[in-house]
């Protein structure tokens, strides 16, 4: 079945560490994203790329970083920069030119305890 | 200006009733405007979604309804069931950028 799949769904770190969020897509989309959820927060925009070897920083990055070497995949690496990095990540892809129509496929989250 | 604010942030409605949602906006340079729905522990999923053109878009029981002059829409959700409890997220979007702005969030309950 196609879709996105995130790795792993729950995860715990010590402070200082850093930690790597998987993301896989075989839809063949061009766009990719990645989000931060906060209960009462909505959905924040960390990074997102558009094209292989590209990608833009979005709302809060600071204490992330991205890599998107393949099409199909984009980690996320919470640094020990980020000051609160508890919470609920999740991985969006979209058909370019499609990237500003809301039509974002989410995966199914990466859920980040800092311990 | 780039706020999506939404309200209630949270819904109890009784199983058949009518469930609605708002949401307002300032900036009106936002030309496209879906709704997400999420369950706990998975990730949101497109519902339904409006562009400005016009003033209301219906699939199935669920209705969305624009306001452009007020800047505002909502979802409503007709014979409202168990089953559509859930978190729903209102968004909006510039088509010259690439950001999806979204509300903080409405978790609603369905009643049996």
């Amino acid at each position: 079945d196609g879709g996105i799949t995130q790795s792993p769904k729950y995860l715990f770190r010590k402070e200082g560490q850093n930690v790597t969020l998987s993301c896989e897509q075989n839809l063949n989309h061009d766009a990719m994203y990645w989000y931060r959820q906060d209960p009462g927060q909505g959905l924040r925009l960390i990074y997102y790329s558009q094209i292989v070897n590209d990608f833009q920083k979005g709302d809060i990055a600071e204490g992330y970083s991205v890599s998107r070497e393949k099409k199909e995949s984009f980690p996320l690496t919470v640094t020990s920069a980020q000051k609160n990095p508890t919470a609920f990540y999740l991985c969006a892809s979209s058909i370019l030119g499609a990237i500003n129509t809301g039509e974002l496929f989410f995966g199914e989250g990466s859920r980040l305890t800092v311990l | 200006q780039q706020q999506v604010k939404q309200s209630p942030q949270s819904l109890i409605v009784q199983k058949g009733g009518i469930s609605i949602i708002n949401c307002a906006y300032e900036n009106t340079a936002f030309d496209y405007f879906p709704w997400y729905q999420q369950f706990p522990g998975k990730g949101p999923a497109l519902l339904i979604a409006i562009r400005p053109d016009v003033s209301e878009k219906k699939e199935g029981r669920f209705t969305i309804s624009f306001n452009k002059s007020a800047k505002q829409f909502s979802l409503h959700i007709m014979d409202s069931q168990p089953g559509d409890s859930a978190t729903y997220f209102c968004a909006a979007s510039i088509e010259s950028q690439g950001n999806l702005i979204f509300g903080k969030g409405t978790k609603l309950s369905v009643k049996p």
